[in-house]
């Protein structure tokens, strides 16, 4: 089974603070993705990326950033962290052609 | 841009099936995905079907597609509190990366 292993299930930082969330999986997927989920505006796609160091946007990038340095781990940064960034985040992992995404269990964030 | 539709809420009593729908417009889509998400969690893959298929079944999960429409579902038989959840039906058109819909809220009632 594929598992994909997000570092915190809950995390509270302060405004400006430079937050870390961590994904690892062990699939040995090229793909790896993040969303943020918030409600009644489903899944929202920051960024992903199809290989090692290789990084696309997504729908709303802004004050994220990410890195992929090992094929296995793909890391979400807030830069300096804004109330407005207070949600779910999602990451997920899929192999090649139309292999479906994996999920890990989420992690909570809240900003105060 | 692609699209995916969903209803926000559906509600059963337990023991009753549960058809919750999806349609989308992506008419290249490939592969189409059911993930249920319990409170607080991650997104968990039910089932998938391939576009050539009408039907899947696994156990108590019947997805049916209906490509002509594009309109896909996923019934629930005997419908227990267990999977009172959110459900998310999600396309795979030509891009790898796929188009979710916003998710149904599965409250199963005694």
């Amino acid at each position: 089974d594929v598992k994909v292993t997000q570092s915190s299930r809950y995390l509270v930082k302060r405004t400006g603070e430079k937050v870390f969330l961590e994904c690892v999986q062990d699939m040995d997927h090229e793909n790896m993705f993040w969303y943020r989920q918030d409600p009644g505006l489903g899944l929202r796609l920051i960024y992903f990326s199809y290989d090692v160091k290789m990084k696309e946007k997504g729908d709303i990038p802004e004050g994220y950033s990410v890195s992929r340095e090992k094929k296995e781990r793909f890391s979400l940064i807030l830069e300096s962290a804004s109330t407005n960034q207070t949600s779910m985040y999602l990451c997920a992992s899929k192999g090649t052609g139309n292999q479906p995404q994996h999920f890990g269990d989420g992690t909570r964030l809240s900003i105060l | 841009g692609e699209d995916v539709e969903q209803s926000l809420f559906l509600s059963v009593r337990e023991g009753d099936s549960s058809v919750i729908n999806c349609t989308y417009t992506d008419s290249s889509s490939t592969y189409l995905y059911w993930y249920k998400q319990e409170p607080g969690a991650g997104l968990q893959l039910l089932t998938y079907i391939f576009s050539n298929m009408d039907m899947k079944q696994d156990q108590r999960l019947t997805v049916l597609l209906n490509k002509k429409d594009k309109h896909l579902s996923l019934r629930i038989a005997d419908t227990q509190t267990g999977d009172s959840a959110i459900y998310f039906c999600a396309e795979n058109g030509g891009s790898y990366i796929p188009t979710f819909g916003r998710g149904t809220s599965l409250i199963v009632h005694p």
